[in-house]
């Protein structure tokens, strides 16, 4: 059984950097695509990047100026990097195994990250 | 961009069937997954390569895939369904995942 868990603080200040990480156990980082999806409070599941254990990555357009995903396979870790963040990034934030075929088959808890000063 | 639309609520009674659809350009050249979502708890993937359903998943749970729509069935609707449910899609133009906006399925 995959499990994911992400950690990181809960409240970042505006213009100020997001930084989460999720550790990943019952798996091999090398065997899936690492994902982190966001729920802003009150609208729906927003994409915000996959990563693969190589580094290769993809990225929502509308974020990828901001956001860097990065891997560490020595600690079966993946991380969220986002810059420059509003109120509008404050959302519970799920990171999770994105399937080869194109679906995501795992998920964790989520962290609620608020941006506030 | 790439863009899936679905309705924006659902409503159906206890043990009637529930249909949510998801369209978007050519959606059936792509494999399309469903999420149910419930408040406070995270996704849970439902249905996946359109009709493929996970271990652990009701069989009432169905998925199909045509021409734009891909439609999300609930056969004999329980109270337990009632959540947001999400499809997605891969968007192999540009190497994106695409969300649809989201379903509120009630079941009163």
């Amino acid at each position: 059984q995959v499990l994911l868990q992400e950690s990181g603080p809960g409240l970042v200040k505006p213009s100020e950097t997001l930084s989460l990480t999720c550790t990943v156990s019952g798996a091999s980082i090398t065997t899936y695509f690492w994902s982190w999806v966001r729920l802003p409070p009150g609208k729906g599941l927003e994409w915000i990047g996959n990563v693969f254990y190589s580094g290769s990555t993809n990225y929502n357009p509308s974020l990828k100026s901001r956001v860097t995903i990065s891997v560490d396979t020595s600690k079966s870790q993946f991380s969220l990097k986002m810059n420059s963040v509003t109120a509008a990034d404050t959302a519970a934030y799920y990171c999770a195994s994105y399937s080869g075929s194109y679906f995501f088959d795992n998920w964790g808890q989520g962290t609620l990250v608020t941006v506030s000063s | 961009s790439y863009e899936l639309t679905q309705p924006s609520s659902v409503s159906v009674s206890p043990g009637q069937t529930a249909t949510i659809t998801c369209s978007g350009d050519k959606l059936e050249d792509q494999y399309a997954s469903w999420y149910q979502q419930k408040p406070g708890q995270s996704p849970l993937l439902v249905i996946y390569q359109d009709i493929e359903r996970p271990s652990g998943i009701p069989e009432r749970f169905s998925g199909s895939n045509s021409g734009n729509t891909a439609t999300l069935t609930i056969s004999v609707t329980q109270p337990v369904d009632e959540a947001d449910y999400y499809c997605q899609a891969w968007d192999s133009s540009a190497e994106t995942v695409v969300f649809g906006g989201g379903t509120k399925l009630t079941v009163l």
